[in-house]
């Protein structure tokens, strides 16, 4: 089965750090570009990062320079490295897979994690 | 960016009705356009993809149309599990970028 499953959320003070990490499994995690998108509580999706198969990261100006994505191919692992965090950041972060590719991105999100709660506050 | 602008916020159906949801980008892009479906405390759930291409076992009472920069979700005959909220996301380029949202509820 598919499936991805986040983890690391927390609380965490205005300023600081925090790592989350989505392990995936059921499908070759290398070959796929994987996404970030976060949900403040009763608003809309944000995406906040990708991670393409080639290794490039892109990221909207919200978090350029404060959150950083990567991978580890061989734990099939996805993380996301939350940094200078403000009030604003909080939100739920889903992880998902960009199972679908036009124009040379992937950014169709196929299948997605259930989310870890992030909340930034003193 | 692109900024994506769903219609209407909330519609209110009666089970069995058609629903007809709409999106519009601030500049075209293509067909590169996505509708998912989110109930509450889930995560999204793909629906549809180039705009009218529906995703793996999606049932075919939800549709698809558009290009450029109006894109519209049909669904044509509500069941009871389609009570959400849908959100459509444009993938022109490496920057995502999600509509707003539109809740379907029951009237």
């Amino acid at each position: 089965e598919v499936q991805l499953l986040e983890s690391g959320g927390g609380l965490v003070q205005p300023g600081g750090s925090l790592r989350l990490s989505c392990a995936a499994s059921g499908f070759t995690f290398s070959s796929y570009d994987m996404h970030w998108v976060r949900q403040v509580t009763g608003k809309g999706l944000e995406w906040v990062s990708s991670i393409f198969s080639s290794g490039y990261t892109y990221y909207p100006d919200s978090v350029k320079g404060r959150f950083t994505i990567s991978r580890e191919v061989a734990k099939n692992s996805l993380y996301l490295q939350l940094s200078s965090l403000r009030a604003g950041d909080t939100a739920v972060y889903f992880c998902a897979r960009g199972g679908y590719c036009t124009g040379g991105t992937c950014s169709v999100m196929d299948v997605w994690g259930r989310g870890t709660t992030v909340t930034v506050s003193s | 960016e692109i900024v994506m602008t769903q219609s209407p916020a909330t519609l209110s159906v009666s089970p069995g009705e058609r629903a007809t949801l709409s999106c519009r980008a601030s500049q075209s892009v293509s067909s590169n356009l996505a509708w998912y479906q989110q109930k509450p405390g889930q995560a999204p759930r793909l629906l549809i993809y180039g705009a009218s291409t529906r995703a793996t076992g999606i049932p075919a009472r939800f549709s698809g149309s558009g290009s450029g920069t109006e894109f519209t979700l049909t669904i044509s005959s509500l069941q009871s599990e389609d009570f959400a909220v849908y959100y459509c996301q444009q993938y022109n380029n490496w920057a995502s970028t999600f509509g707003q949202g539109t809740k379907v509820e029951i009237k």
